[in-house]
């Protein structure tokens, strides 16, 4: 059974970049879209972006200009960086893999395995 | 991107109650719609998938139906340990959008 943890510091000064780790256990990644998913205080989830272990990546176009997402060679670790954060970026980021099943003729996407999530702060 | 308003946002029931949330997407998705279940401090959990594909090993009590642009989650007899945070979100296109929400308490 695949298990994700989020790590990173929990605060990040304005105009800062936030950059968090999310690390795999228990199995592979290589079927997984390997995704970031944020939920500010208060408010629902928000889809950021997710990158396929072959590099191909897509990002929620609201943050495509501050944010990347990668994987390292050794596939145990993805991680995301934001860039030039404020107030708004405050939230708990989650990391999370999205699974394909084919299903009737049709491929079915949807978050199999998640992080418990990291709160960030971003304050000066 | 694709808009999903859900609704209520918060929600009062008893133990063995039917429980139903709504979900309307902004345009039509077909059946590209899961159903979440977040618990504070837990990493979600996908309960159904495709609409109103049960995922394995999620309790049967847990349903879900609809197509185009309106779904239904239903539990048909609350338990207590389905005190939590429901989200729908769609995957018909990117980027992948969630519902705001329905937080679910025990009467």
């Amino acid at each position: 059974q695949v298990q994700l943890q989020e790590s990173g510091p929990g605060l990040v000064k304005p105009s800062e970049t936030l950059s968090l780790t999310c690390t795999v256990s228990g199995g592979s990644i290589s079927t997984y879209y390997l995704t970031w998913i944020r939920q500010p205080p208060g408010k629902g989830l928000e889809w950021i972006g997710y990158m396929y272990h072959s590099g191909s990546a897509n990002y929620n176009p609201s943050l495509k200009s501050r944010v990347t997402i990668s994987v390292d060679r050794s596939k145990t670790q993805f991680a995301l960086k934001l860039s030039s954060v404020t107030a708004a970026d405050t939230a708990v980021y989650y990391c999370a893999g999205e699974y394909s099943k084919y299903v009737g003729s049709y491929y079915h996407y949807y978050m199999d395995v998640w992080g418990k999530g990291t709160t960030v702060t971003v304050s000066s | 991107d694709i808009q999903m308003t859900q609704s209520p946002s918060s929600l009062s029931a008893s133990v063995g109650d039917r429980v139903t949330i709504t979900c309307q997407a902004s345009q039509d998705i077909s059946n590209s719609l899961n159903w979440y279940q977040h618990k504070p401090g837990k990493a979600p959990n996908v309960l159904i998938y495709a609409a109103s594909s049960l995922e394995t090993g999620v309790p049967s009590r847990f349903s879900g139906s609809g197509s185009g642009t309106d779904f239904t989650f239903t539990i048909s007899s609350l338990q207590p340990e389905d005190i939590a945070t429901y989200y729908c979100q769609q995957y018909d296109n990117l980027p992948r959008t969630f519902g705001q929400g329905t937080k679910l308490e025990i009467k």
